[in-house]
């Protein structure tokens, strides 16, 4: 299957400060999604992206499908931020592959 | 209010009893999934099932199975032959005809083996 690559792994913030998150994945694909799982295991659909870049409030995503990655940006971090996020690639007709997620703490 | 129910939310097993594990949605979406999340882990792929009474195994299937009846229910049972079954337990649909193509989620079942 794909193979997805989430860096970094854990992540330390102030409140207020910006971040960059990366996705790396093996093979092309038509889907890829960010999500946040807050701390009771809820995850949240935050963008459908397999190309090009979107904006939803202070959260952005960008995909460059030639070059198999994506890049989830957070700015002014808020302590509502903190929990794991995940990068999930596939193609048409399967199931979706997960990385491992980047595990963000917002502190006050 | 329209989305993915699961239940149990907690749920205890002594070791060598089956369990199942319930997941209903109400979204009309045709393809369901299960995942299994282990501490510290990203999700891995169970079992799918595109449209009812068709299922595929995904990644890590041994000890588990599932049935696709009806198009809004897909109970995954965690069985004896499931060494480590401790985990938590995701389920999401996703409604293939949509060009969002986006996938929702449940809200977990934690099951624990006692």
């Amino acid at each position: 299957g794909i193979q997805v690559e989430q860096s970094p792994p854990d992540l330390i913030l102030q409140e207020g400060a910006n971040s960059t998150l990366r996705c790396n994945f093996s093979d092309s694909v038509n889907n890829l999604q960010w999500f946040h799982q807050n701390p009771w295991g809820q995850l949240i659909n935050l963008f459908y992206i397999p190309s090009g870049t979107k904006q939803n409030g202070r959260l952005s995503a960008t995909t460059v499908a030639t070059e198999r990655y994506s890049l989830l940006y957070i700015s002014s971090s808020q302590t509502t931020d903190s929990g794991v996020y995940f990068c999930a690639v596939g193609n048409s007709g399967y199931a979706l592959n997960f990385g491992k997620g980047t595990s963000l703490l917002v502190t006050p | 209010d329209g989305g993915i129910t699961q239940s149990p939310k907690y749920l205890f097993r002594k070791e060598g009893q089956n369990v199942t594990l319930s997941c209903e949605q109400n979204l009309n979406h045709d393809a369901m999934y299960w995942y299994r999340q282990d501490p510290g882990q990203g999700l891995r792929l169970i079992y799918y099932s595109q449209i009812v009474n068709d299922f595929q195994k995904g990644d890590i299937a041994e000890g588990y199975s599932v049935s696709r009846e009806k198009k809004e229910s897909f109970p995954l049972t965690v069985t004896s032959a499931q060494k480590n079954p401790t985990a938590f337990y995701l389920c999401a649909s996703r409604d293939q005809a949509s060009s969002g193509n986006t996938i929702y989620f449940g809200e977990g079942s934690w099951l624990t083996v006692v």
